[in-house]
Parts: structure tokens; sequence; C-alpha cells
């Protein structure tokens, strides 16, 4: 157990709709990455947040979007949704020993989009 | 451009065989270099990781990696592979507090009996 925790596992849904998905940082930790893994795009990395500001943006389609809240909890938004998008949502959170930093990932978000 | 490159898509070992699986990366800067496992249905775990000092580091689960600067290298291994170790293994890598973290494709491992 990473300490990771994210909600809900399974998430099965229709075409055109929308999906909040949420994760839980292991304690301490400021950081929350976001990656989608399908079988054919392989692990993407997606946002990450720090201490509530957005930090980096990945491969992010417009149709989704994140924020981290003060209590450092964080949501990923999944809008307009389409088949493709059928896929593992990972969340980490980060720890940082001075200028190194070290990623503990979630057990992931299974969404499936008929 | 930074990237990681895991050669091998799937390798088949027998159970009590030793283990190389290859990961090389391309970096402006010597990396943080990270080995991470993926059970099926699973989240990724941490293996092991390397940031400095001994170019041999030891891991969970009897896993070992070992940093290669002149090859650009961060291989992982293990001397004797149990049926518990079929399992996606990821390799990673990143600079630095606030830097993104780049993942190879993955090297899927069957074990037979």
């Amino acid at each position: 157990d990473s300490g990771v925790t994210q909600t809900p596992k399974h998430l099965i849904t229709a075409t055109g709709q929308r999906v909040t998905l949420r994760c839980s940082p292991r304690s301490g930790d400021l950081s929350v990455y976001w990656y989608q893994q399908s079988l054919d795009q392989g692990l993407q990395f997606l946002i990450q947040y720090y201490n509530g500001e957005e930090r980096a943006k990945g491969n992010i389609l417009e149709r989704f979007s994140a924020q981290q809240f003060p209590d450092l909890h964080s949501e990923l938004n999944l809008s307009s949704l389409e088949l493709g998008d059928s896929a593992l949502y990972f969340c980490a959170s980060s720890v940082a020993e001075g200028y190194r930093e070290t990623q503990y990932f979630g057990p992931g978000t299974r969404l499936l989009v008929l | 451009a930074q990237s990681v490159t895991q050669p091998d898509i799937h390798i088949t070992v027998s159970e009590g065989a030793s283990l190389e699986l290859r990961c090389n990366y391309s970096y402006g800067a010597t990396p943080y270099l990270f080995w991470y496992v993926q059970s099926p249905g699973q989240g990724l775990q941490l293996l092991l990781k390397y940031f400095s000092g001994d170019t041999l580091v030891q891991g969970i689960k009897g896993f070992e990696a070992e940093f290669k600067r002149s090859q650009s290298s961060f291989n992982l291994r293990k001397p004797s592979v149990h049926w518990s170790d079929a399992a996606e293994y990821f390799c990673a890598v990143n600079r630095d507090t606030g830097n993104q973290f780049y993942f190879g494709t993955g090297t899927s491992l069957t074990v037979i009996p």
C-alpha cells in the first residue's frame, strides 16, 4: 500500500458524459501527478499540481481538467467523454528529499466509456 | 529531449532463471532513475531508485539495478525469478524537484514453470 488513495476504483459511463476522479496523496506529500494508461498509448503524463498550483502539463486534452484543493486532495475532471478515453487513470504523489523527488502511485481508477 | 527506452516489449523467463530488463535514457544531465512494477490491475509500485553514490542499488523483492553513465543505462536484474514476478516493469527518469517524470513504455515479464 503506497498510501495514495483513489476513488472510485471502477467507473462505467456513456459517451458525452462527465466524470470526476479523486485522489488523496500520501500524508505530507504536496505534489500530485495524474497519468492515463491505455493499451495503445502506454503511460501518459497528464498534469501535475504542487501545493494547489498547477506546475506542469503533459498530454492533457482540453476536455480534461484538474485541480488540487487546500487539503491537497486532487480531482481530475473528464468531460464530453469519448470511447477512446477508456483507460486506467493513475494519481501519484511525490515526496521531495531536497532536490530529489520520488513518486508513489495510487491503485488507479479504471474508466470504461460505452 | 528527455526520453526513456525499454527495448524489450516482452520477455519470457523460466522460474529460477536470472533476469535482466534493459533501460536506456536520454537526458541533459545525470538523471535520477527509478524502476516500478505493475501487477495486472494494480498501480505502479516503486522497486528501487538511484539518486547518486553507489551505482549498484538494491530494491525490494530481491531486485537490483546498476547505473552505467557511459552507456546511459539503468538495467534491472534479479538472480532468480519467481512466478510472482510476472508483471509489467517500467523505468523512469527525472531530475530535480518539479521536473517531469519520463516513463518508458514498459517491459512485460512472463515467468514459465
